[in-house]
């Protein structure tokens, strides 16, 4: 079946530099793969969606890659801040019900 | 800002009680979507609704139950807590024929049975 795979170690960098998350999936290409940021208690919020026949999207700092080849989505925070302190979690939707199946996720930690 | 609530945000009851976490959204979303959390792990789909009158089980078993008679709310309920249960519940909605396929969550119930 198919599995997301997301990076389980936290991701330390400094203010300004910018962050790169991986996201692998492991069989078929999904659909779309889906972006989300969660802070600590609260539920998961939208940032980006990507098509299999996209390889990059764009919004503000953030930028996404999807790669059919390899089987890996980027997701880029560029110029960071504290602020952008979170987990990210990545999520891959397919054809059918296209219900999203979430990673566990990449804790990111943007140090002043 | 997602327009989806849950109560109660936090919940400690003994084992063997019936609880209802309820679910409301003001989108008119068709689609709801029930997942459990637990810390550091990933969300796993519990429950999902097309709209009234629909309901099914998501990819992990689960032995909560959920009705969908408004369109508007989505609670789940668990006839004997056991501390099995114990979890991070979150509920979701997303509208259909959306673009981007966005899901809009709530902000969880955090649920310990002692």
């Amino acid at each position: 079946s198919q599995k997301i795979e997301q990076n389980s170690e936290a991701l330390n960098i400094q203010e300004g530099k910018t962050a790169t998350l991986t996201c692998n999936y492991t069989n078929y290409s999904p659909a779309y793969l889906q972006w989300y940021r969660q802070d600590p208690g609260r539920g998961p919020v939208f940032l980006l969606l990507i098509r299999e026949n996209e390889k990059e999207k764009r919004k503000e700092r953030l930028k996404v890659t999807f790669d059919t080849t390899l089987k890996q989505s980027l997701f880029h925070i560029t110029a960071s801040q504290p602020a952008d302190s979170a987990t990210y979690l990545c999520a891959y939707a397919s054809g059918g019900s296209y219900i999203p199946t979430f990673g566990r996720g990449t804790s990111l930690i943007v140090h002043p | 800002e997602a327009d989806i609530y849950q109560t109660p945000r936090y919940l400690v009851i003994g084992t063997g009680k019936k609880i209802t976490l309820e679910c409301s959204q003001t989108m008119g979303h068709d689609k709801m979507y029930w997942y459990q959390q637990d810390p550091g792990m990933e969300l796993h789909l519990i429950h999902y609704s097309y709209g009234v009158n629909s309901t099914e089980k998501g990819d992990l078993s689960s032995e909560s139950t959920v009705s969908r008679i408004r369109t508007e709310h989505f609670p789940l309920t668990l006839e004997s807590a056991r501390p099995s249960h114990t979890s991070q519940y979150l509920c979701a909605s997303s509208e259909t024929g959306s673009p981007t396929g966005e899901l809009f969550f709530g902000e969880g119930s955090r649920l310990t049975v002692l």
